[in-house]
């Protein structure tokens, strides 16, 4: 069976530091791998989506990268976090472009 | 681009109550539709989901959606709700390999 992995679970960061957050999925090959924001009491925000290793399609202009280093990993990044930033961050996969999504369990960011 | 309106921003039905939340697509063409439920703090867990066929569409937990071309929806429904139904619930439309969440309607539910 397939399962997805989101650490950390929890994050307090200082406005202007780095963030680094990952996702594996496991059990599953070149899955479509996405990245959401949800902020308190909003819905999902798109943040980044790939179809492939190096391959990343950005929604949403803003501070934050993503990578895809590994066919099953799934990398959120910034150099200098806002206070904007805070928020609930999913991660999901999906076997292809006519399949559910699968999430993980979430990491939530406090910038403060 | 494909968008997702849930119209009800927040529900609160009685305990044995029905229920139903509402959906409206945007798309070019029949889309891949879901239902997800998210618990506070959590991931979100899929409900169910219509790729063709059968318009009445059953899930998990005794949810059930239809699917309606004309209508442009695709609303969720239950017969009766239990007190562990309260969450927040997202529509969701898939084409290519993006999905579209709707705002979600959060879902209390009283004794």
């Amino acid at each position: 069976s397939q399962t997805i992995h989101q650490w950390p679970a929890t994050l307090v960061q200082p406005v202007g530091s780095p963030l680094s957050l990952e996702c594996t999925v496991e059990g599953t090959s070149n899955p479509n791998l996405y990245w959401y924001r949800q902020a308190a009491g909003r819905g999902l925000q798109l943040l980044f989506y790939s179809v492939g290793i190096g391959q990343i399609s950005s929604e949403v202009p803003q501070n934050l990268s993503a990578s895809r280093p590994q066919d099953r990993q799934f990398i959120l990044s910034s150099k200098k976090l806002l206070l904007s930033d805070s928020g609930f961050y999913l991660c999901a996969w999906r076997r292809n472009s006519a399949s559910e999504q699968f999430f993980g369990p979430g990491t939530r960011l406090t910038v403060l | 681009a494909q968008s997702v309106t849930q119209p009800d921003i927040h529900i609160t039905v009685s305990e044995g109550a029905s229920l139903e939340l509402r959906c409206n697509y945007s798309y070019g063409a029949t889309p891949y539709l879901f239902w997800y439920v998210q618990s506070p703090g959590q991931g979100l867990q899929l409900l169910l989901k219509y790729f063709s066929g059968d318009t009445l569409v059953q899930g998990i937990k005794g949810f059930e959606a239809e699917f309606k071309r004309s209508q442009s929806s695709f609303n969720l429904r239950k017969p009766s709700v239990h007190w562990s139904d309260a969450a927040e619930y997202f529509c969701a439309v898939g084409a290519k390999n993006d999905m579209r969440f709707g705002a979600g309607t959060r879902l209390t539910v009283k004794p």
